[in-house]
């Protein structure tokens, strides 16, 4: 069965410091995809960053990278330069195999961000 | 604005009473995906529909059911009502439904039983 697995309940950072959340997955499949979501204590979902299980590059989209070691499982969230607004619950989710593509969340990491 | 909307915002109502979400997925995408999202659970995947057709089915009680309609919108219709059934309902969206389609999610509907 698909799992996935955030250690950190919860983290703290200092502002402009970089921070990273950690994500392990376990999937039998060979074709999945990787993504993390944002939710501040508005309640909303942010989509941030998608990873595919056959890219060899990391994905980046501006001060979020997703470092991907494929052999290891594992999937962390970089966010460099942190600022206040970054404050909020990060999920890391794997899309489902095969044409599907419904997505299985781990249970999210607290960043909370310190002036 | 992820472009995929949810109504109502909120929503408050009794045990044994029957409610109804909707979502409206991006404009271009034909696939829609309702997630439920509680202290206990966590985030869990319901239900999946492309294009009207129901496609994949997660943990969805058989009180649940859903819906895509020929305007790509859907709705999940809960049925005789539970406390445990209080949550935050999301609705997400993509444009086909595989693997690697990022999903774009509505703001939630915040279910409230009592």
């Amino acid at each position: 069965a698909q799992k996935i697995t955030q250690t950190q309940p919860g983290m703290f950072v200092q502002e402009k410091e970089a921070v990273t959340l950690d994500c392990t997955y376990d999937t039998s499949d060979q074709s999945y995809g990787l993504f993390w979501y944002k939710q501040p204590s508005s309640g909303e979902m942010i989509f941030l960053i998608y990873q595919g299980s056959y890219d060899e590059q990391n994905a980046t989209e501006g001060r979020y990278s997703l470092n991907f070691q494929k052999a290891r499982k594992s999937a962390n969230l970089v966010i460099s330069a942190s600022q206040l607004g970054d404050s909020a619950m990060y999920f890391c989710a794997m899309s489902a195999g095969g044409s599907q593509g419904n997505l299985i969340f781990g249970k999210g990491t607290k960043l909370s961000v310190k002036p | 604005d992820s472009g995929v909307t949810q109504t109502p915002k909120h929503l408050i109502t009794a045990t044994g009473q029957r409610v109804t979400l909707r979502c409206s997925p991006r404009s271009g995408d034909l696939s829609v995906y309702w997630y439920q999202q509680s202290l206990d659970q966590g985030l869990q995947f319901l239900i999946q529909y492309y294009n009207g057709e129901e496609r994949a089915k997660g943990n969805i009680l058989e009180r649940f059911s859903a819906q895509q309609f020929p305007d790509l919108h859907s709705e999940l219709n809960l049925s005789s009502l539970e406390l445990g059934d209080s949550a935050l309902y999301f609705c997400a969206s993509s444009v086909v439904g595989s693997t690697y389609n990022e999903q774009f999610f509505g703001p939630g509907t915040r279910l409230t039983v009592l």
